[in-house]
């Protein structure tokens, strides 16, 4: 199985502050990589999609890069809702996986 | 606009199997693949396997043994059954549909706690 990891592990920040967050494969995956959002009690919700693709109806402080075995995802300017949890995940290859996760807090 | 709502017990004896099913409205299940996810308590997420619209699987293969993931047209529904479960599968189980070329999830169901106990 490919393995995710993420960084860091929980990440505290403030309304307006720029944060990154970084997700490393165990082996290229190409330009599989896709980020999601996840609220308490809520399913994960989709952000980006192929490292960089941004989903339909999530805002454009949210951007995605990286190919290969880094990737990032940056958020430009933190806003209230978006205190979560954020995972990556491959697609590149059966099984999917999933990094640990990133808790974001206030 | 699409819609996945999972169905299903939530409590499952140990050693017994795990039924699930996911309804799916405003897309046809004949289309695109169909993923299962879970959830335990706390914890990350794991990939338990999909179906695709020719009814072709791929499952995890730390799960291959228990799972089986099926479709049903006329109901625009698709299910999953895991076997001999024990008190680690205890998750929510979420369905989800995964979109070509990348087979990422862009819609999920809610989510169903499934808890395994006596």
């Amino acid at each position: 199985d490919i393995q995710m990891t993420q960084s860091p592990s929980s990440l505290s920040a403030s309304v307006g502050d720029r944060v990154t967050i970084t997700c490393r494969a165990s082996q290229s995956i190409s330009g599989y990589l896709n980020w999601y959002q996840q609220k308490p009690g809520k399913a994960p919700k989709l952000l980006i999609y192929a490292s960089s693709g941004l989903q339909n109806g999530v805002p454009s402080r949210f951007s995605g890069g990286g190919s290969g075995t880094d990737f990032t995802l940056t958020i430009s300017s933190l806003q209230p809702e978006d205190f979560a949890t954020y995972y990556c995940q491959q697609t590149y290859t059966t099984p999917q996986t999933f990094g640990q996760g990133t808790k974001l807090e206030i | 606009q699409l819609q996945l709502e999972e169905s299903g017990p939530g409590l499952v004896r140990p050693s017994e199997t795990l039924s699930l099913n996911c309804s799916v409205s405003g897309d046809s299940i004949s289309s695109n693949h169909w993923t299962w996810m879970r959830q335990p308590p706390g914890k990350g997420l794991e990939w338990i396997g999909h179906i695709n619209y020719r009814g072709s699987t791929n499952y995890n293969p730390s799960l291959r043994s228990r799972v089986t993931i099926s479709v049903d047209t006329p109901k625009n529904q698709f299910s999953l059954k895991l076997s001999s479960v024990t008190a680690a599968d205890t998750a929510v189980y979420y369905c989800a549909r995964a979109i070509s070329p990348w087979l990422v999830q862009d819609y999920w169901g809610q989510g169903a706690l499934v808890t395994v106990s006596s």
